[in-house]
């Protein structure tokens, strides 16, 4: 049983597209959140949601649109997607809100390529 | 800005080794401390986590120690085995981020 699952495993694209990254968790945590990691292995924190509300909200281009319709389910939109967009998301959740809210439980990750 | 270094970068070792994976953070306002291990092409396992009042964790072979005040952790792995070969990533919660190290490539040699 998989407790935090995204789909795609691997997305390629063209520039200028938009795309999206589904994730779930069965873990029944309150709060899910989005890193990027890039090609030089640093894991950056994008966007937090508990709950469904947003409660972190990083320096991100806005055609990085995340959703949540439920709290097991935080989506990622990407609009116009752009060369540098290229990069490994990782989705995560956690029993309580905030980084300070306990050990995070990774997905396994999704590889875009914009081509 | 916290900064979170991993010394060695890359670590080969024969199996059956002890081994220490270092992690040094600037920030030590920090809510705790987190180990990963990431497979290659795969996503991050989280291994232990040490709250900042803890000084140790320990879960079967591993055993993860806090230094808060000079800011340094270590992940001691016991025994290593063919299957711990991984990148082992360390994290900080600090303010509104998630701050990870580079990682340490581990290799155990059969």
């Amino acid at each position: 049983d998989t407790a935090v699952s995204q789909t795609p495993k691997y997305l390629v694209t063209q520039m200028g597209n938009d795309k999206s990254i589904k994730c779930e968790q069965n873990l029944g945590h309150d709060t899910m959140y989005w890193y990027k990691q890039d090609s030089k292995k640093f894991l950056k924190i994008m966007f937090s949601y508990n709950n469904k509300e947003l409660i972190i909200n990083e320096t991100v281009p806005n055609r990085f649109s995340p959703k949540s319709p439920d709290k097991a389910h935080l989506n990622l939109h990407i609009n116009s997607l752009e060369l540098g967009d290229s990069a490994v998301y990782f989705c995560a959740s956690s029993q309580n809100p905030g980084l300070q809210g306990g050990q995070q439980f990774f997905g396994p990750g999704t590889r875009l390529t914009v081509l | 800005k916290q900064e979170v270094t991993q010394i060695p970068a890359a670590l080969s070792v024969p199996e059956g080794e002890n081994l220490v994976l270092n992690c040094s953070f600037t920030d030590s306002a920090i809510y705790n401390l987190q180990w990963f291990r990431q497979d290659p092409g795969k996503g991050l396992t989280s291994l232990l986590l040490i709250q900042s009042s803890q000084r140790e964790q320990t879960s079967g072979r591993l055993n993860a120690s806090l230094d808060k005040s000079s800011g340094r952790s270590t992940l001691y792995i016991a025994a290593s085995q063919p299957g711990d070969s991984a990148t082992y990533l360390c994290a900080v919660p600090t303010g509104n981020q998630f701050y990870f190290g580079t990682g340490t490539s581990l290799t155990v040699i059969p």
